[in-house]
C-alpha cells in the first residue's frame, strides 16, 4: 500500500522557473515531512523538513507549502538551476518511529 | 567525518551466488536502516536497527534476504541465493536515534546486478 504519493513523475522547466512537486498522504499518524534530493549515483539526502503545525517553510530557495486538512503537500523551487537537476522524493514518518515513507520520487531537469 | 560507508561499490554475481553488501554508519548515529531502490518500486525501507538491535524487519522481502548488525560500526545485509529480480541500489542510511527529527544520513549505495 502506497501511502505516500507523489506527482509528477518527470519535470522539465526553463532555467529560473518554478517547479512544484506535489504529495499526497494517507497516514494521519505521520507528523513529520522531510524533502530528499538525490543526484545520480548518490545516495539521497535531506533537502528541507517541515512539520503539520506550519503551513510553509522556507530554506534559501526550497520552500514547502503544507495542507493538513487536505493532507498534502508540496515543495517549490525558486529560480531553478541548472544544478538543481536531480531526483526528488517526499517522505513522511510518524512521530517517535524512524520508519520513513518515501513517495516515488520527481525526476527534475533544469535545462540552462 | 567520512560519512556512512558502504561496499563494495558495485556488484556483479549470477544467479543464485550467494552476495554480502557492507556498511559502516556514522560514529555515534546508534540507528541504521537499509533501503532498496529500483525504478519499479522507488525507495523500500527493508531493515532498520536501533542500539545494534533488529526493530522492524517488516520490509525484508522474503527469506533468502537477512541483515546483522554485530557491533555498532558495521552491518551486513546478505541475500542467498540471489535471483535477477533482486538487482537494484541498495543504501544503507544511519542517524542519530529515535528521535524523529533527526536526520538519516545516506551512503552511496552498492548498485547489485544478479545475471
Amino acid at each position: 500500500q502506497q501511502q505516500v504519493k507523489q506527482s509528477p513523475q518527470s519535470l522539465i522547466v526553463q532555467k529560473g522557473g518554478i517547479p512544484i512537486i506535489n504529495c499526497a498522504y494517507e497516514n494521519t499518524a505521520f507528523d513529520y515531512f522531510p524533502w530528499y534530493q538525490q543526484f545520480p549515483g548518490k545516495g539521497p539526502a535531506l533537502l528541507i523538513a517541515i512539520r503539520p503545525d506550519v503551513s510553509e517553510k522556507k530554506e534559501g530557495r526550497f520552500t514547502i507549502s503544507f495542507n493538513k486538512s487536505a493532507k498534502q503537500f508540496s515543495l517549490h523551487i525558486m529560480d531553478s538551476q541548472p544544478g538543481d537537476s536531480a531526483t526528488y522524493f517526499c517522505a513522511a514518518r510518524s512521530g517517535g518511529y524512524q520508519k520513513v515513507t518515501f513517495g516515488t520520487g520527481t525526476k527534475l531537469q533544469v535545462i540552462p | 567525518d567520512a560519512g556512512v560507508i558502504q561496499s563494495p561499490r558495485h556488484e556483479v554475481t549470477e544467479m543464485g551466488q550467494e552476495v554480502t553488501l557492507r556498511c559502516k554508519p556514522i560514529s555515534g548515529h546508534n540507528s541504521l536502516f537499509w533501503y532498496r531502490q529500483t525504478m519499479m518500486r522507488g525507495l523500500e525501507l527493508l531493515i532498520y536497527f536501533n542500539n545494534n538491535v533488529p526493530i522492524d524487519d517488516s520490509g525484508m522481502p522474503e527469506d533468502r534476504f537477512s541483515a546483522k548488525m554485530p557491533n555498532a560500526s558495521f552491518s551486513t545485509l546478505k541475500i542467498q541465493p540471489s535471483e535477477p529480480r533482486d538487482s537494484a541500489v541498495y543504501f544503507c542510511a544511519s542517524s542519530l536515534g529515535q528521535d524523529s527529527n533527526n536526520e538519516q544520513f545516506f551512503g552511496p549505495g552498492t548498485r547489485l546486478t544478479v545475471l
